[in-house]
């Protein structure tokens, strides 16, 4: 079955750096692929996603690359404020979604 | 819209005792998920269903069963609590139009089983 890895767990960056977050897929087939935000106490929340067809995406300060060929995506996120402190997650689908460990993202003021 | 809701937020049972977890959606979703969030794992999908009067095991089932009662509601039973089921369980829905893979999560419940 599918399995999701996900780098850094734990990630501190300075206030405005950027801070990229990586995840490798071990199923060809999956096709779709998005990033989910989770502030404490609360659940999920889709930040941006991309499909197989697409190899970026841009959506203000977060951006999502995808290679294919190697199997690996990663979440970029430029000019980090404090309110980006929270856990990352990744996931892959073909048809249910695997997540990956997660990552606690700390933006220090 | 109220999203996906779920209930209770927080619940302490002890071992051997049994509970059922609640969840709705009010976005005319066709998918229901349930997932258990344990430190350092990520989300595990515990069962879901496709559609109204469909039910599928996921990465981890054992423990416990479900009931889609309808298409706004998926129920999660414990029927024996054990210790290990102590998690954080979130229900979560997607089929919406033009995004049918987008999965919106609910806030989340909080077990401790003693």
């Amino acid at each position: 079955g599918e399995n999701v890895e996900q780098h850094p767990s734990t990630l501190s960056v300075q206030e405005g750096d950027s801070a990229v977050i990586k995840c490798t897929y071990s199923d060809s087939a999956s096709n779709y692929f998005p990033w989910y935000k989770q502030e404490l106490g609360k659940g999920p929340q889709l930040i941006i996603d991309i499909r197989s067809n697409v190899g970026e995406k841009k959506d203000q300060r977060i951006a999502v690359t995808l290679n294919k060929t190697a199997k690996h995506f990663s979440l970029h996120i430029t000019e980090t404020q404090p309110e980006d402190s929270a856990v990352y997650f990744c996931a892959a689908s073909q048809s249910k979604l695997i997540f990956g460990q997660g990552t606690t993202l700390q933006v220090k003021p | 819209n109220a999203g996906v809701t779920q209930t209770p937020k927080f619940q302490v049972l002890k071992t051997g005792q049994s509970m059922t977890l609640q969840c709705a959606q009010d976005m005319n979703h066709n998918s229901m998920y349930w997932y258990r969030q344990d430190p350092g794992m990520g989300l595990r999908l515990i069962y879901y269903s496709a559609s109204e009067g469909t039910t599928d095991k996921g990465e981890v089932p054992n423990g416990y069963n479900v009931s889609r009662l309808n298409k706004r509601e998926f129920s999660l039973r414990l029927e024996s609590a054990a210790p290990s089921q102590t998690s954080v369980y979130f229900c979560a829905s997607s089929g919406g139009q033009g995004r049918r893979e987008t999965q919106y999560f609910g806030p989340g419940t909080r077990l401790l089983v003693l």
